[in-house]
């Protein structure tokens, strides 16, 4: 079935530093990408998607690319801020489906 | 326009009693679905219901349910309670269609003595 597989937490980064969280999938057909993002005592926000090959998702700074051929879609972001801080979660929704699967969240804390 | 509300927002049971979770989608929005969130398991998603019709289910076992009502407004129950459904439950709303994004609320959370 499908799956997401993302890298262990917790990452802790001093504030301005760049930030990398890998994320790899495995599904059938032409899937659907995003990343969530989870503040304490909330529930999820959508932070960027991507629906198709090559399309490059991007929202506050965040950016991630859906490569089919390594099927990852990484998120990355050049300076980080303390309110960065949160639990980060990539998933996926297959074609036809509301359903989405998640990774296992990576827990990001910035240091000022 | 007011999101996805979720009531309660905290509970508390004991093992063996049943429990339901109501969940107010946005405004317009005809889909609802439901996850749970454990430390152990992650995200898991429980059900979607759309116009009042189950369209997909997870892989729960049949203690876990839920029902849309004609106003979009939906339930999830679960029987007879276990220690491990102690759990954080988020349901989402969209409009429905495979390109609409879902909306998740704050989330209800239960625990189970």
């Amino acid at each position: 079935g499908d799956s997401v597989t993302q890298m262990e937490g917790p990452v802790t980064l001093s504030e301005e530093a760049f930030l990398t969280i890998n994320c790899t999938y495995t599904a059938t057909g032409y899937p659907s990408l995003f990343w969530y993002v989870q503040y304490p005592g909330e529930g999820l926000q959508l932070l960027l998607k991507a629906t198709k090959a090559d399309d490059k998702g991007s929202n506050k700074g965040f950016e991630a690319t859906y490569r089919k051929e390594t099927t990852s879609f990484h998120l990355e972001k050049g300076s980080v801020q303390v309110s960065d801080s949160a639990v980060y979660f990539c998933a996926l929704r297959s074609q036809g489906a509301q359903k989405l699967v998640f990774g296992q969240g990576t827990r990001l804390t910035i240091n000022p | 326009k007011a999101g996805v509300t979720q009531t309660p927002r905290y509970l508390i049971k004991t093992r063996g009693q049943q429990v339901t979770l109501s969940c107010s989608p946005i405004s317009g929005h005809r889909s609802v679905s439901w996850y749970q969130q454990t430390p152990g398991q992650g995200l898991q998603f429980l059900f979607e219901y759309f116009s009042e019709t189950q369209r997909n289910k997870g892989n729960f076992p049949g203690r876990f349910s839920g029902r849309q009502f004609s106003n979009s407004r939906s339930e999830m129950n679960v029987s007879t309670l276990e220690l491990g459904d102690s759990a954080l439950y988020l349901c989402a709303s969209s409009l429905g269609g495979h390109y609409n994004e879902q909306f998740f609320g704050p989330g209800t959370r239960l625990t189970v003595l």
